[in-house]
């Protein structure tokens, strides 16, 4: 079964960087996902399309600050330089054919 | 640019029907995928349907399978979602999304309260 594993909080510093972790469940590694990113009230926004191999593609108008890598079944999104407005909620994301694949969200906090 | 705007939300009894419409501008529409997506208060994104560019092609979660129907009208941009025998626990914002597998473009959201 296609799963996505990700911690539910984590924290880190106005400034510094942080980096937050995606998981494929077992047999999956080989798996694409997408990082979505959703801001207090507000609907999700498509950050970037991560592969296997960690090349990604952003979205329109994400910033240099956010970059994505891979290793094995682990998908990763580090941001840098962190600002208030990065505080949010991140969702990976996969899919199946025509189905799609939400990991449980990871509540940013910006301290 | 792309946009995405979703209607048709609102307040409906348990076991009542809804009917919501994303319409579509700043692309070709007839070329491309589309899904919804819901969100329950407080928790996290729930893919919900599928259907493929020509409509041939619809996938429903087990959750709103025999309960809900996705359909898309090309010459109108539109796409649909239609939530009949509507429950407590289908209280959530539904977002349309264009899907390549990853949906990179997301409208605001229509919110679908079913209490009585």
């Amino acid at each position: 079964q296609l799963v996505l594993t990700q911690s539910p909080s984590a924290s880190a510093s106005l400034g510094a960087s942080v980096k937050l972790t995606c998981t494929l469940s077992s047999g999956h590694s080989s798996y694409a996902i997408a990082w979505h990113q959703q801001q207090p009230e507000k609907g999700p926004r498509y950050l970037m399309k991560l592969n296997s191999d960690g090349s990604h593609s952003k979205g329109d108008g994400i910033p240099d600050r956010f970059s994505g890598s891979s290793s094995g079944a682990e998908r990763y999104l580090t941001i840098s330089s962190l600002q208030s407005e990065d505080e949010a909620d991140y969702y990976c994301q996969t899919w199946g054919t025509g189905i799609g694949v939400f990991g449980g969200g990871t509540k940013l906090t910006v301290l | 640019q792309v946009q995405l705007v979703e209607s048709g939300g609102g307040l409906v009894k348990p076991g009542g029907s809804l009917r919501l419409s994303c319409a579509a501008s700043g692309f070709t529409f007839s070329d491309y995928y589309m899904s919804w997506i819901r969100q329950a208060p407080g928790k996290g994104l729930e893919w919900v349907s599928y259907i493929s560019s020509s409509g041939s092609t619809i996938y429903y979660a087990d959750s709103v399978k025999g309960r809900f129907t996705i359909s898309r009208d090309n010459a109108k941009n539109s796409l649909y979602l239609q939530m009949n025998s509507l429950r407590a626990e289908d209280t959530a914002v539904y977002y349309c999304a264009r899907d390549s597998g990853w949906y990179p473009y997301w409208g605001q959201g229509t919110l679908v309260t079913v209490s009585s």
